[in-house]
């Protein structure tokens, strides 16, 4: 069966620090992968997605980055965090190509920039 | 994909009462719709979905009601319950890749 993992669940940074956020896929192969952010009772943002190892497509103008080393690992990074980049972020995949299936998300990560 | 919209954005109703929550998009090439849930402090789970060349698809209380030529769908919730409280995303997908979800609708059940 197919798992993700997402950590950590829970982050303080002070401003201006780097962050690395991961997200690995098991037991699937070439799955399209997202990161969301969330801010306090709001709705999911699409920060980026893959369909592929090293294709990342970005959504939203910011100061974060995403990357995807290998098939089924996808990580977001930032140089210099902001207070404004505080949120809820979400890791999901699903099924590749024009599957349209259901998404699968991690358990989330709860970043407070201080 | 692409613009979707939700509404009501939030949604209060008594235990027992029948919740409607709907779903507009932009992008005609659409083809799956799905519903989900999202409890305080959780990441969004699946609770119901449905495809183009079905109209409408039921599971115990819940169910889902596609019109495709208007471009929308519904979630309809029947004596709603308090673990229902939550809030719940539509994210129609189509030819495109990337996965946008709606802007969500608080419901909230009292007892």
């Amino acid at each position: 069966s197919q798992t993700i993992h997402q950590w950590p669940a829970t982050l303080v940074q002070p401003v201006g620090s780097p962050l690395s956020l991961e997200c690995t896929v098991e037991g699937t192969s070439n799955p399209n992968l997202y990161w969301y952010r969330q801010a306090a009772g709001r709705g999911l943002q699409l920060l980026f997605y893959s369909v592929g190892i090293g294709q990342i497509s970005s959504e939203v103008p910011q100061n974060l980055s995403a990357s995807r080393p290998q098939d089924r690992q996808f990580i977001l990074s930032s140089k210099k965090l902001l207070l404004s980049d505080s949120g809820f972020y979400l890791c999901a995949w699903s099924a590749p190509g024009s599957m349209n299936t259901e998404a699968f998300f991690g358990q989330g990560t709860r970043l407070t920039v201080v | 994909g692409e613009n979707v919209e939700q509404h009501p954005s939030t949604l209060s109703v008594q235990e027992g009462d029948s919740a409607v929550i709907k779903c507009t998009y932009s992008d005609s090439a659409s083809n799956y719709f799905p519903w989900y849930k999202q409890e305080l402090g959780k990441r969004p789970q699946l609770i119901i979905d449905i495809r183009s060349n079905v109209g409408e698809k039921k599971d115990q209380r819940i169910a889902v009601t596609l019109n495709k030529t208007a471009k929308h769908f519904s979630l309809h919730i029947t004596e709603t319950q308090p673990e229902d409280s939550a809030v719940y995303f539509c994210a129609p997908k189509g030819g495109f890749q990337k996965l946008v979800f709606g802007t969500g609708t608080r419901l909230l059940v009292s007892p």
